[in-house]
C-alpha cells in the first residue's frame, strides 16, 4: 500500500522568506511523486513531479521540491514566499509499478504574511 | 485549449436520493478518475477509467458507480445518498492510463454535493 504524510497542517511564513512544506511518502515501487495547490472552492492546480533523474524538481511559480529516496522525503520549497501563495498543499505519490491511482497527504495551509 | 470541465458545480439532495455528476477530460486524454475531498482531508480515489474500462477502485461502497463514455466523458453514480457523502468530488484526466503513470493528472474545479 501507498502512503503519503505531511506533518504539518499549516506553515506561516513571512513574504520575501523562504518557505519549505514537508512530505514523506510509503511506496513498494519507485515512487513517483507529485506537488498540487488547492485554492479556496476550486479544484487541483499541479505544481510539480519527480519521476526519475534530478533529485531537484522545479515547477511552476517558482517552487521546487527536492527528492530525497534515503529518508522517503519529497518537500516543496520556494526561495521567496509571496502573499499570493497561501493556499492548500497537497503531495501526493503514485507507485511506479503500475496504474493511476494518486494517494493524497492531508494538505498543508501555506499562510504567506506581510 | 479547455481544461477538465465538470458539472454541476454545486448540488443540493436529500438523503437516500441519487446523483449523477459529469466530467468532460481535456481534449485527447482518455483516461478519466474521479476522487472525492471530503472538508479537511485530501482527496481520496474512487475510480479510475481508461478507454471506457475500469482499470481501478478505491475503497468505496458499491452504491457508487461510474462509466465512460465512447468520447471518454465520464459519469459518477452514487445511489442511498447518505450525510457522509457530502463532499467536493473531482474528476482527473490524464493521457494515458495504462500503466504509465509518469504523467501527471489534470483536475477540474470539482462538484460540491451537500447532502441533508
Amino acid at each position: 500500500a501507498q502512503s503519503v504524510a505531511q506533518p504539518e497542517d499549516q506553515v506561516n511564513v513571512a513574504e520575501g522568506n523562504p518557505l519549505t512544506v514537508k512530505c514523506t511518502y510509503s511506496v513498494s515501487g519507485n515512487p513517483y511523486l507529485f506537488w498540487y495547490v488547492q485554492y479556496p472552492n476550486r479544484g487541483l492546480q499541479f505544481l510539480l513531479k519527480y519521476i526519475t533523474g534530478d533529485n531537484l524538481v522545479k515547477g511552476s511559480y517558482g517552487f521546487e521540491a527536492e527528492f530525497n529516496k534515503s529518508q522517503t522525503s519529497f518537500h516543496l520549497k520556494k526561495p521567496s514566499a509571496l502573499v499570493s501563495d497561501s493556499a492548500l498543499y497537497f503531495c501526493a505519490v503514485r507507485d511506479g509499478g503500475g496504474g493511476n491511482k494518486l494517494t493524497f497527504g492531508t494538505g498543508t495551509q501555506l499562510k504567506v504574511e506581510l | 485549449d479547455a481544461g477538465v470541465t465538470q458539472s454541476p458545480t454545486h448540488l443540493i439532495k436529500t438523503r437516500g436520493q441519487h446523483v449523477t455528476l459529469r466530467c468532460s477530460p481535456i481534449s485527447g486524454h482518455k483516461s478519466v478518475s474521479w476522487y472525492q475531498q471530503v472538508l479537511g482531508q485530501g482527496p481520496q480515489f474512487i475510480f479510475q477509467y481508461y478507454e471506457k474500462e475500469e482499470r481501478g477502485r478505491g475503497n468505496f461502497p458499491d452504491r457508487f458507480s461510474a462509466r465512460q463514455f465512447p468520447n471518454y466523458s465520464s459519469e459518477l453514480n452514487v445511489n442511498a445518498l447518505l450525510l457522509g457523502d457530502s463532499a467536493l468530488y473531482l474528476c482527473a484526466s490524464s493521457p494515458r492510463g495504462g500503466g504509465e503513470g509518469n504523467t501527471e493528472a489534470f483536475f477540474g474545479q470539482g462538484t460540491r454535493l451537500t447532502v441533508v
